[in-house]
């Protein structure tokens, strides 16, 4: 079973450009997930998708983060115009059912914004 | 609201020797508590998890957890630590909702010789 695919690994852009980080997920999974991790603090929820619907996106630092799931499989997160503060590592995740019973994380997209 | 605390931020261990990772959560109700383990370059591996039942849990890598609930703890321990275990260690707390896991800040585990 393939895992939860993310790209790029890393990624460096100037402050203003835009930016867009793809997960794929495992297959069958129908809870999809970003997370965000600045240098030194908690991994941080963004928001949750159930199949194609954003289930919960409180998370979202604000209108710059556009996440869309497309046909309830892969995802994208889109930054625009990126930030200095947006740099961290984004980690996606999936699972089948709920939270309960634990993610299975992607290797995560560093981000840096210079 | 949900929340974890990873009181240590950086923890160095010589190889050979126990470890204990401390972690304590804020929840009103029974928690679901996990240990996700972050290796260089790598994603979060789920080490172990514990919704109920007893309050030791074994997980992979020879790691353990204990639930204790009147001190709101899950400490992750492994009797004997391998130059291989150095990482970064997440704690994080669910519930038996599908409202997404939070997560410590993670504690960073050195081994030296």
């Amino acid at each position: 079973e393939a895992g939860v695919t993310q790209f790029p690994s890393h990624s460096v852009i100037e402050k203003g450009q835009t930016v867009t980080l793809r997960c794929d997920p495992i297959s069958g999974h129908d809870n999809l997930y970003w997370y965000r991790r600045v240098m030194g603090k908690e991994i941080k929820f963004l928001l949750h998708f159930v199949k194609e619907s954003k289930q919960d996106e409180s998370g979202m630092p604000n209108n710059r983060f556009l996440a869309e799931r497309t046909g309830g499989t892969y995802s994208t997160l889109k930054v625009q115009p990126a930030e200095l503060e947006d740099s961290g590592v984004y980690f996606c995740a999936s699972s089948q059912g709920t939270s309960a019973y634990g993610y299975t994380f992607g290797s995560g997209t560093r981000l840096t914004v210079v | 609201a949900q929340s974890v605390t990873q009181p240590d931020i950086h923890i160095t261990v010589s190889e050979g020797a126990s470890l204990e990772l401390r972690c304590n959560y804020s929840y009103g109700a029974t928690p679901y508590l996990f240990w996700y383990v972050q290796s260089p370059g790598q994603g979060l591996q789920l080490l172990l998890k514990y919704f109920s039942g007893d309050t030791l849990v074994q997980g992979i890598k020879g790691f353990e957890a204990e639930f204790k609930r009147s001190q709101s703890s899950f400490n992750l321990r492994k009797p004997s630590v391998h130059w291989s275990d150095a990482a970064e260690y997440f704690c994080a707390v669910g519930n038996s909702g599908n409202t997404p896991l939070v997560f410590g800040k993670g504690t960073r585990l050195s081994v030296i010789a």
